[in-house]
């Protein structure tokens, strides 16, 4: 079974342009979530969506925004890049659909290195 | 505000060596996750723990869960090398919206 997979792995953009990143889910999980990984803030929760829908949210700028497609697929964009942007961006997937229901263990990929110049 | 704290945040250890790495979290949880991450790596699930009192094994590593204390161990029993990770723990809140500890970064030494 194939795990997550992200794209791109690696990218570099200045600062003021805009980014997308990819995540396939594993199949059959329609529960995607992203986190932000950086040496200062560690690991924080974006965002979560389930059957195209943004369940929750953490507490970033509008900036950050993503996405949901019928096949699980998901996107993120972050827009008017600062350096501060500059993370490892993970993307997780579980077969959860609600709250209580499964062990809510979250499936990694391999993660987006951003950094912005 | 769900806060997880871990400790210690380094941790520099001999082979053959145990020792303990503790986590703490602020809010009622009975779901606590440890995860590992090897340098450059994306994040391992290691152990889900569902319920109090839950203990998990596997190989040299052994978690437990205290929901009354609000804490969780990860026991390492005679260290080796191949141990050498960043170890974090996640208290789950609900839509997958997990809270990670700081990390502790080991290092194991021969």
């Amino acid at each position: 079974k194939a795990g997550v997979t992200q794209t791109p792995r690696y990218l570099i953009k200045t600062r003021g342009q805009q980014v997308t990143l990819s995540c396939s889910p594993i199949s059959g999980h329609r529960s995607v979530s992203w986190y932000q990984q950086t040496p200062g803030q560690g690991l924080q929760f974006l965002f979560e969506y389930f059957s195209e829908t943004q369940r929750n949210k953490g507490n970033f700028p509008g900036r950050f925004s993503g996405r949901q497609f019928s096949n699980s697929r998901s996107e993120m964009n972050v827009s008017t890049l600062e350096l501060g942007d500059s993370a490892l961006y993970l993307c997780a997937s579980s077969p959860r659909g609600s709250y209580r229901v499964g062990t809510g263990e979250l499936f990694f990929g391999e993660g987006s290195r951003l950094t912005v110049l | 505000e769900l806060k997880v704290e871990q400790n210690p945040l380094f941790l520099s250890m001999q082979e053959g060596k145990n020792y303990t790495i503790y986590c703490n979290y602020s809010t009622t949880s009975d779901r606590l996750y440890w995860y590992r991450q090897d340098p450059g790596k994306s994040l391992e699930s290691l152990f889900v723990l569902l319920s109090n009192g839950a203990v998990k094994q596997e190989g040299r590593l052994m978690a437990s869960l205290d929901t009354k204390a609000r804490l969780s161990t990860l026991h390492i029993t005679a260290a080796v090398h191949d141990l050498s990770a960043t170890y974090f723990c996640a208290v789950d809140r609900q839509n997958n919206d997990m809270r990670f500890g700081a990390g502790t970064r080991l290092t194991v030494k021969p």
